[in-house]
Parts: C-alpha cells; sequence; structure tokens
C-alpha cells in the first residue's frame, strides 16, 4: 500500500536554530498538507499546498515557517528560529481524497 | 468558527461494544473522518461520512447527521489492540475553497481484559 514518508523520525535542535522536516508524499497525490501534535494535544492544521503553491494557512503558520517543494518528490516544511513551544510532532500528509499521514517527525527544541 | 467536541477518555471491556460521540460546528462542512491513532504514533483512517447515515466496515461503524452536527464512531467486538485515541475530523473547505481537516481533542479508549 503507497504510503507518505517522513524523515528524520527524531530531531533534536537548541533554540533558535533551523530545522527542515522531509516528507515524499504519495506519488499520484496532488494535495499536500502538514499538521503538529504537540504531546497530549489535539492535532492541529498548519499548511496545506497544492499546484506549487500554499492554498491555505493556519494562525500557527506565520513568517517562521516556509515550505517548499523542491522537486518532484520531496515536500519540506523549515522552521527558523526554533522556539520552546516549538517541539511537537510534525505529520505530513497528502490526499486524493482522504488524508494519509506520514509516520511523523518528533522535534524536540532545547 | 469552528468546534469539535468529543469525550475525552473512556473505558470498555474485551468483547462489548463502545460508541464514541461527536459534535461538530464548522463554516464550510464536506465531509467527517474517523482516525485512530495510538500514542506516539500517526493517525490512520478509519471511516469516512459525507451523506447523512451508517457507512460499517467489519468492526467499526460511523454515522452522520449533518442536520444535528453529530457523528458516532461504534466499534464491536472489542479488542484490547483497540486501546488508542479516535480522532474525529471535520473536512472544511476554509475560506479559498481548499480543503483541510480540523481534528477534535480526540477520545481515549481503554479497553480492560
Amino acid at each position: 500500500e503507497p504510503e507518505v514518508t517522513q524523515t528524520p523520525s527524531h530531531q533534536v535542535t537548541q533554540m533558535g536554530q533551523e530545522v527542515i522536516l522531509r516528507c515524499v508524499p504519495i506519488s499520484n497525490h496532488l494535495y499536500f498538507y502538514w499538521y503538529r501534535q504537540i504531546l497530549g494535544q489535539k492535532v492541529e492544521f498548519l499548511v496545506s499546498f497544492y499546484n506549487n503553491e500554499i492554498s491555505e494557512k493556519s494562525e500557527i503558520f506565520d513568517d517562521q515557517f516556509s515550505v517548499e517543494r523542491p522537486d518532484g518528490s520531496n515536500f519540506t516544511l523549515k522552521i527558523r528560529s526554533t522556539k520552546l513551544e516549538d517541539s511537537a510532532m510534525y505529520f505530513c500528509a497528502s490526499s486524493e481524497g482522504q488524508n494519509t499521514f506520514g509516520s511523523g517527525t518528533r522535534l524536540t527544541v532545547v | 468558527g469552528q468546534n469539535i467536541d468529543q469525550p475525552t477518555e473512556m473505558t470498555a471491556t474485551e468483547g462489548a461494544i463502545v460508541q464514541i460521540n461527536c459534535t461538530y460546528q464548522t463554516s464550510g462542512f464536506n465531509g467527517l473522518f474517523w482516525y485512530q491513532q495510538h500514542a506516539g504514533e500517526a493517525p490512520t483512517f478509519l471511516s469516512y461520512n459525507v451523506l447523512d447515515g451508517l457507512e460499517e466496515k467489519g468492526r467499526f461503524s460511523s454515522f452522520l447527521s449533518r442536520s444535528k452536527g453529530y457523528s458516532y464512531l461504534l466499534l464491536k467486538e472489542l479488542q484490547m489492540k483497540d486501546s488508542a485515541s479516535y480522532l474525529c475530523a471535520v473536512r472544511d473547505h476554509g475560506n479559498t475553497g481548499f480543503q483541510k481537516l480540523v481534528f477534535g481533542t480526540g477520545t481515549r479508549l481503554l479497553v480492560s481484559p
């Protein structure tokens, strides 16, 4: 069964550093998403991406965040100048109907 | 605004039936999803309703009433491995017409022997 692949599975970073989270969506999907889940809280929408541009973003997705599709397969989330409160699971999802989620990247900012 | 409510935690016994309720208020409804999430893992798709009524899928069924803003997930013949969080999520058009999922806080189900 096709799956969404995310790397790395875990990332520890110093406060103030930049991180890039990587995702390989399912190959024939056209809609891509990033969600995050702070420990013990609900899954929150960050951004959706279609046709090589952002289609919608939440209030969380401020200038600290950016997304890119640098080639035909990868989809990345960059977080600049990380803060302690950015510690969370970050899920990539792709869709042609229902969202299929990747296994997530656990980001810990110390 | 958008609001999705579901109970925080439920307990049930192996072999029993449990119903997890979800009520929602969103601006651009385009379907309701149920996901299962084990601790530290990604949500996995269980069911999808866009029209009123019951969708059955093996031991899992999901019901939707759009006029009442209400859904439930029914789990039959509970197994220990069903202990997980169950997430209710509404697909919302949003302001741009593109669709995103808006999640409830999840219901943690504990199945005991």
